[in-house]
């Protein structure tokens, strides 16, 4: 069974930095572009970027809204990707998820999402 | 950038009846276009991929066309549990913009 599990969401001040998490199982996660996708509270979704695999360059993009203050990376050796976040804002408040591809770089399976919450 | 329209943003409907969102981009996709289904409080679920490609164990009163930019998604024959939020994405070039999604109500 595919899992998806994120963690590392909280409670952050304006301009501070979290580190969010997300294990992989029950598929070769080596193999596999990963997402992360945020959603504000009662509003609609946002890709924020992504990462490809070993055999594509481990090539990142990300959102114009988070380009230079949010780094995507991957260990495959722990079947973890990770999205660290600086200079975070008030707007950056959201549900995180984090998505596997199933082709063409679409979010086919997604984790259960951990909450950030940035306010003074 | 490519960006996304999706509509209607809101729909009523009745079980049984026959409902089309449609999203349109501002350039061709080529079929880089999927749909996703979400409930609340409950992360999306992926249901078309490629425009017309149904994922495994989705029913077929699910469906999806079109080509270059524009892109519709049918459900034939709405079902109690079908009613929730959906949405489009394209993921023809990054940056991979969802549309403004369609929350469908009885």
């Amino acid at each position: 069974e595919v899992q998806l599990v994120e963690s590392g969401g909280g409670l952050v001040q304006p301009g501070g930095s979290l580190k969010l998490s997300c294990a992989g199982s029950g598929f070769t996660f080596s193999g596999s572009a990963m997402h992360w996708v945020r959603q504000a509270s009662g509003k609609g979704l946002e890709w924020i970027g992504r990462i490809r695999s070993g055999v594509n360059n481990y090539a990142t993009a990300y959102a114009a809204s988070v380009k230079g203050r949010f780094t995507i990376s991957r260990d495959d050796s722990k079947n973890m990707v990770y999205l660290h976040m600086d200079s975070l804002k008030s707007e950056d408040t959201a549900m995180y998820y984090c998505t596997r591809s199933l082709g063409l770089d679409n979010c086919g399976d997604w984790g259960q999402g951990t909450q950030v919450t940035v306010s003074s | 950038d490519i960006r996304m329209t999706q509509s209607p943003s809101s729909l009523s409907a009745s079980v049984g009846d026959r409902i089309t969102i449609t999203c349109r981009a501002n350039q061709s996709i080529y079929n880089y276009l999927h749909w996703y289904q979400q409930k609340p409080g409950k992360a999306p679920k992926l249901l078309i991929s490629a425009a017309s490609s149904l994922q495994s164990g989705v029913p077929t009163r699910f469906s999806g066309s079109g080509s270059g930019a524009e892109y519709t998604f049918t459900i034939s024959s709405l079902q109690p549990e079908d009613f929730a939020s959906y949405y489009c994405q394209h993921t023809y070039s990054t940056p991979y913009c969802f549309g403004q999604g369609t929350k469908l109500q009885i």
